[in-house]
């Protein structure tokens, strides 16, 4: 069946523009997660919904990250005013369960703030 | 969140077993072992988990020591599509459903 997809897969934004990157998750998944990835670094939590609900944002590093989730299903994840800094490949992945324990990764979006 | 150590970087031969290690001294009663891996490119991929119990997939074996402080992802035979990073994370039971992600083993396999 259909994974975890996002888009755009790239994105090179000047800095101080906004972005928004989309996640069209497993359909039925309840939870679903961001991650920001640099480069060669490990994956790093960033929000967590399960349904509509966004149940931990304590990984967002700032209050130019904004993530939604109004219907449950599809979330967006905007960056305003992007910096240099927020270079990165950003993850989604969604689980069916509520534990989560098993999570389903998209391919990710690259975005390069210059 | 508690710290898992593995080592940077691994070689194998293709077809034979591959034994990646991880160490998580302070491993809580609550904690499961999970191990993702990321191929290039692409996002993390689920690959096994367990709690005390040694446990078998399709994709591999996790061995868990009995005092839970190491354990040991077994590849029976690498090909060369299993070349990549793994990930050995701890992940609490009951608080949090987010993943820590450490830097994990670049895994290569030769032909």
């Amino acid at each position: 069946g259909a994974g975890v997809s996002q888009s755009p897969r790239y994105k090179v934004a000047k800095r101080g523009q906004d972005v928004a990157l989309r996640c069209d998750p497993i359909s039925g998944h309840v939870s679903l997660f961001w991650y920001q990835q640099a480069l060669g670094q490990g994956p790093e939590f960033l929000t967590y919904f399960q349904n509509e609900a966004q149940l931990d944002k304590s990984g967002l590093p700032s209050d130019r990250f904004f993530a939604e989730r109004p219907e449950g299903s599809v979330s967006t994840l905007k960056i305003q005013r992007t910096q240099q800094e927020d270079s990165a490949v950003y993850l989604c992945a969604s689980s069916p369960r509520l534990s989560a324990y098993e999570q389903y990764f998209g391919p990710g979006t690259r975005l390069t703030v210059t | 969140d508690a710290k898992t150590t593995q080592p940077n970087s691994m070689e194998s031969n293709e077809e034979e077993p591959v034994h990646l290690p991880c160490n998580h001294s302070t491993i809580s009663g609550t904690d499961y072992i999970h191990w993702y891996r990321q191929l290039p490119s692409q996002g993390p991929e689920y690959v096994i988990h367990g709690l005390t119990s040694n446990v078998n997939n399709r994709m591999a074996s996790l061995a868990i020591a009995e005092d839970r402080k190491s354990s040991t992802l077994i590849l029976h035979r690498a090909t060369l599509r299993d070349a990549a990073v793994y990930y050995c994370i701890l992940r609490d039971r009951g608080a949090t459903n987010k993943l820590i992600f450490g830097t994990g083993t670049l895994l290569a396999v030769q032909p």
